[in-house]
């Protein structure tokens, strides 16, 4: 059974760092693209970015550029994101999910997702 | 960026009722790169469509996506209790990957 398990909730303050995570089981990790997507309360899903855990080869959204950096520690099978310095206007859920693939084609649609990760920022 | 607009933005429905969801798109999706998600309070999206009409795996048959080019839709043909949701859809053709709205399909 394919399971992505995200880290869980974290309260910080604004200015301070953070790294969160999200493990991946039941597939090869190596295999597969892993993304990262933001909802902020109340709101839609926004995409921030991507990396594919065999070779580390990350691409972000032009919105979240500079303002996260997306890492992958294939020997143990996790992805992870993280700030340096935290905003109140990073407070939001954070998915990590698989890109999909079918026909032996791998695509930008998200098949597995993890159950999120609260950050909330306030001082 | 593609930006897409889904309609309406709540549609309300009683169980039993057809669903009919729109996404449509600022320009054209390359090779109906298109997918739908369903998320409910509390909880992940979960992806219902891929490829405009493909079924994921594990999802009912009254979920069926149609459309190509700028427009797409989402039909539940009978509504269940458990298909009250957030429905978003997504563009994959072209970077970065954008997200619409939502349509809140809630209980009249």
């Amino acid at each position: 059974e394919v399971q992505l398990v995200q880290s869980g909730a974290e309260v910080k303050k604004p200015g301070e760092s953070l790294k969160i995570s999200c493990k991946g089981s039941g597939y090869s990790f190596t295999s597969y693209w892993i993304g990262w997507v933001r909802q902020m309360p109340g709101k839609g899903l926004e995409w921030m970015g991507i990396i594919y855990p065999g070779d580390s080869d990350t691409r972000y959204s032009p919105s979240f550029q500079g303002q996260v950096t997306i890492s992958a520690d294939k020997s143990i099978s996790t992805a992870y994101l993280q700030w340096s310095s935290l905003k109140a206007s990073d407070t939001a859920m954070y998915y990590c999910a698989r890109l999909g693939c079918s026909g032996g084609s791998c695509y930008n649609y998200f098949d597995y997702w993890g159950q999120g990760t609260l950050v909330t920022v306030s001082s | 960026e593609i930006v897409l607009t889904q309609s309406p933005g709540t549609l309300s429905l009683s169980p039993g009722e057809r669903a009919t969801l729109s996404c449509r798109a600022s320009q054209s999706v390359s090779s109906s790169y298109l997918a739908w998600y369903q998320q409910k309070p509390g909880q992940a999206p979960r992806l219902l469509i891929y490829g405009a009409s493909s079924r994921a795996t594990g999802i009912p048959d009254r979920f069926s996506g149609s459309g190509s080019g700028t427009d797409f839709t989402l039909t539940i043909s009978r509504l269940e209790p458990e298909d009250f949701a957030v429905y978003y859809c997504q563009q994959y053709g072209s970077s970065p990957l954008t997200f619409g709205p939502g349509t809140k399909v809630d209980i009249k």
